[in-house]
């Protein structure tokens, strides 16, 4: 079957402008994550949806990132007023439920460029 | 709290020659443990995972880790590496809620 989705495959942004991300996870999997992998930083993450409300947001590094998933489906991600140090691969996973033992499954990434 | 941590940011080894990648986890709850594999400019692919069943874990291409309580350890091994194999690999930890905790990751090089 299909595996996650996301687009755009590349982002190339000026600083300062609005983007968002999109991640299409597997079909009936109701656990939907997203990270961060930068230079330096590995792996983090930021914020994970339970359905459609996201009982976990501690990774979002500030007020300028944002999520929201509906229809217990797509989710975007949006970073206003972009930095340099935004640049990244974001990263969106998918499970089926939200037990620790769930295998994550993660889509090929946004690479976001913010010149 | 959950973290872990991969001993190698490098490991470097020939073609044919056995692989060890080092990882170990600190966590509060009974845990779950999987790596996954990056090959270049492509996505996290899933090796194998440990979810407190039997604690010789075998997975894809013929890798297989070891969980070992005592030592909080769960090292990732090869009997004989292929080309293929270069890729970085990460070790992750996740605990009662499937929150992952990554390694920084371990780039294996093999030589020819």
């Amino acid at each position: 079957g299909a595996g996650v989705s996301q687009s755009p495959s590349n982002k190339v942004t000026e600083k300062g402008k609005d983007v968002e991300l999109r991640c299409d996870p597997i079909s009936g999997h109701t656990a939907l994550y997203w990270y961060r992998q930068s230079l330096g930083q590995g792996l983090e993450f930021l914020i994970y949806f339970q359905g459609n409300s996201a009982p976990d947001k501690s990774g979002l590094p500030s007020d300028r990132f944002s999520a929201e998933r509906t229809g217990g489906s797509v989710s975007t991600l949006t970073i206003q007023r972009t930095q340099q140090e935004d640049s990244a691969v974001y990263l969106c996973a998918s499970s089926l439920s939200r037990a620790g033992a769930d295998t994550q499954y993660f889509g090929p990434g946004t690479r976001l460029t913010v010149l | 709290a959950q973290s872990v941590t991969q001993l190698d940011s490098h490991v470097s080894v020939s073609e044919g020659t056995p692989v060890l990648l080092r990882c170990n986890y600190s966590s509060s709850y009974s845990p779950s443990l999987f790596w996954y594999v990056q090959h270049p400019n492509k996505g996290l692919q899933l090796l194998l995972k440990y979810t407190s069943a039997a604690t010789l874990v075998k997975g894809i291409n013929g890798f297989e880790a070891e969980f070992k309580k005592s030592e909080t350890s769960f090292h990732l091994t090869k009997p004989s590496a292929h080309m293929s194999d270069a890729a970085e690999y990460f070790c992750v930890v996740s605990g009662f809620i499937n929150k992952f905790y990554f390694g920084s990751g371990t780039k294996l090089n093999v030589k020819p």
